[in-house]
C-alpha cells in the first residue's frame, strides 16, 4: 500500500494560465475527493468521483475548475486562466468501504499564482 | 463553506502533559474523524468514530463521539515532542462516503 500519491507537489504559475494536477488513489479504493486549504483554516471540499462518475460539486468550483476520472483510478484537477485567489494547497484522497469510509489524504499540491 | 469550531485554537504545554480539545457543530454528523497535519503536508488519519457515545484509543490517543452527535472530543496523554502539529475534527454526513466538513483546527506546539 502505497498511499496516496499528488503530482506535482509545488506549481507556481503566472495568472491566467492554465494548470493540471494528478492525483492517484490507493489502489482499490474506488471513492476520489478534491479538497482545497488555504492557510490558516481546515480543508474544503472541491468534488468527488465513485469510481469514473463525479458525483457531488462543491459551489466552490467554478466554470474555471474541471476534474476527471476516465478510468476509475487516477483523477486530474484543472484550473483554466488561473487567478491569485485560487493560490491554495489543493489536497486529494481516497477511501473505500471498511465498515466506513474512512477517508486517506495525499500530501497535496502546493499552488502560488503570481 | 461551513467549518466546525475547534477549540482551543492554540495550546502550548510542556512534554508529559495531556492535551484535550473538542470539536462542535450546528448540524448532526454520522461519523467523526480526527486527523494530524504537519507543515506542507496533507492530513494524516488518527481516529475514526461511528456510533455515538463511542470512546475509541489509538495508542496515546483517545477520541469520543458525542452523544447529540454534534461534537467530538480528542484526548493526547503524555504528549511527546513529535505531537506538535495541526489536530482537525470533520465530520461527515448521512450520505454514504460522503464529502467531509473540516473544523478550524487546534495548533499544538510541545515544549521540553
Amino acid at each position: 500500500d502505497t498511499g496516496v500519491s499528488q503530482d506535482p507537489r509545488h506549481k507556481i504559475t503566472k495568472r491566467g494560465q492554465n494548470v493540471t494536477f494528478r492525483c492517484d488513489p490507493i489502489s482499490e479504493h474506488n471513492r476520489l475527493y478534491w479538497y482545497r486549504q488555504t492557510l490558516g483554516q481546515g480543508p474544503e471540499f472541491l468534488t468527488y468521483f465513485q469510481n469514473e462518475a463525479q458525483l457531488e460539486k462543491s459551489r466552490l468550483l467554478s466554470d474555471r475548475f474541471s476534474a476527471e476520472r476516465p478510468k476509475g483510478s487516477f483523477s486530474t484537477l484543472e484550473i483554466q486562466r488561473t487567478e491569485q485567489g485560487d493560490s491554495a494547497m489543493y489536497l486529494c484522497a481516497s477511501s473505500f468501504w471498511t465498515g466506513g469510509y474512512e477517508q486517506y489524504f495525499g500530501p497535496g499540491t502546493r499552488l502560488t499564482v503570481t | 463553506g461551513q467549518q466546525l469550531n475547534q477549540s482551543p485554537q492554540s495550546m502550548f504545554i510542556q512534554e508529559g502533559e495531556d492535551v484535550s480539545m473538542n470539536c462542535t457543530s450546528s448540524s448532526i454528523f454520522n461519523t467523526w474523524l480526527w486527523y494530524k497535519q504537519d507543515p506542507g503536508e496533507g492530513p494524516v488519519l488518527l481516529i475514526a468514530l461511528y456510533k455515538a457515545g463511542e470512546l475509541t484509543s489509538n495508542g496515546r490517543l483517545t477520541a469520543q463521539f458525542g452523544i447529540t452527535r454534534k461534537d467530538s472530543f480528542l484526548n493526547i496523554s503524555a504528549s511527546i515532542p513529535s505531537d506538535v502539529g495541526i489536530y482537525f475534527c470533520a465530520g461527515q454526513g448521512w450520505a454514504i462516503a460522503s464529502k467531509l466538513t473540516f473544523g478550524t483546527g487546534t495548533r499544538l506546539q510541545v515544549t521540553l
